[in-house]
């Protein structure tokens, strides 16, 4: 099973800055079955990137997603005041399994 | 629109059982595979369950194994989870999700559309 990690666990930003969020596996993947997605308190979580790097639909292209093998990363540029909020990241599994890092979440400063 | 409802949740005592399901309504629910995915108090996302769009194929995640099952109806659009044995650490909020997997051509996996969850709580 892979494992991910997110790092870091929290980031503290002010509207209008950027954020990189990392997420790390413990094996080499295709980035083919690396997703991202964002979790706002009380809602379901969001689909922001599959693939990797392809924005879902209706995603703005402030996020964007990259990476490959064991390290992967997402990055929001300029802040909204909606993009506070959990993000995780996932991977599916030759086993036809989901894992899913632990989080990050990105508060205002 | 593309929706998927949960259902069915509640409060059961620990090594109870529950049933919960999942209405789907815009789209081709037979072409999909579907998902369940859990969030406990305060934690993070974890993955239960998967099945195949005609329902040939199943997994769980080794800790509900031999205790969840999933399932699906395509003739009703729904898709369930039978639980037994119920666990107090099995409390958590329960998402249905449609998958969009592709494992030829332009592989993918991932959860694309989301329910707003259905509430378990395993408590004496």
């Amino acid at each position: 099973e892979v494992v991910l990690t997110q790092s870091p666990g929290t980031l503290s930003l002010s509207p209008g800055e950027s954020a990189t969020l990392s997420c790390r596996t413990s094996q080499s993947v295709s980035g083919s079955y690396l997703a991202w997605y964002q979790q706002k308190p009380g809602q379901a979580p969001r689909l922001l990137i599959f693939g990797a790097s392809t924005r879902a639909t209706g995603i703005p292209d402030r996020f964007s997603g990259s990476g490959s093998g064991t390290d992967f990363t997402l990055t929001i540029s300029r802040l909204e005041p909606e993009d506070f909020a959990v993000y995780y990241c996932q991977h599916f599994g030759t086993s036809r399994e989901f894992t899913f890092g632990p989080g990050t979440k990105v508060d205002i400063k | 629109e593309l929706q998927v409802v949960e259902s069915g949740g509640g409060l059961v005592q620990p090594g109870g059982s529950l049933k919960i399901s999942c209405g789907a309504s815009g789209f081709t629910f037979s072409g999909y595979w579907m998902t369940w995915v859990r969030q406990a108090p305060g934690q993070g996302l974890e993955w239960v369950a998967n099945i195949k769009a005609d329902g040939s194929e199943k997994y769980h995640l080794d800790s509900v194994k031999g205790r969840f099952t999933i399932s699906r109806d395509n003739a009703k659009n729904s898709l369930y989870l039978q639980m037994n044995s119920l666990r107090v650490e099995d409390t958590a909020v329960y998402y249905c999700a449609r998958m969009r997997y592709s494992p030829s051509g332009s592989y993918h996996c991932y959860m694309d559309v989301w329910g707003r969850g259905t509430t378990v709580t395993v408590s004496s």
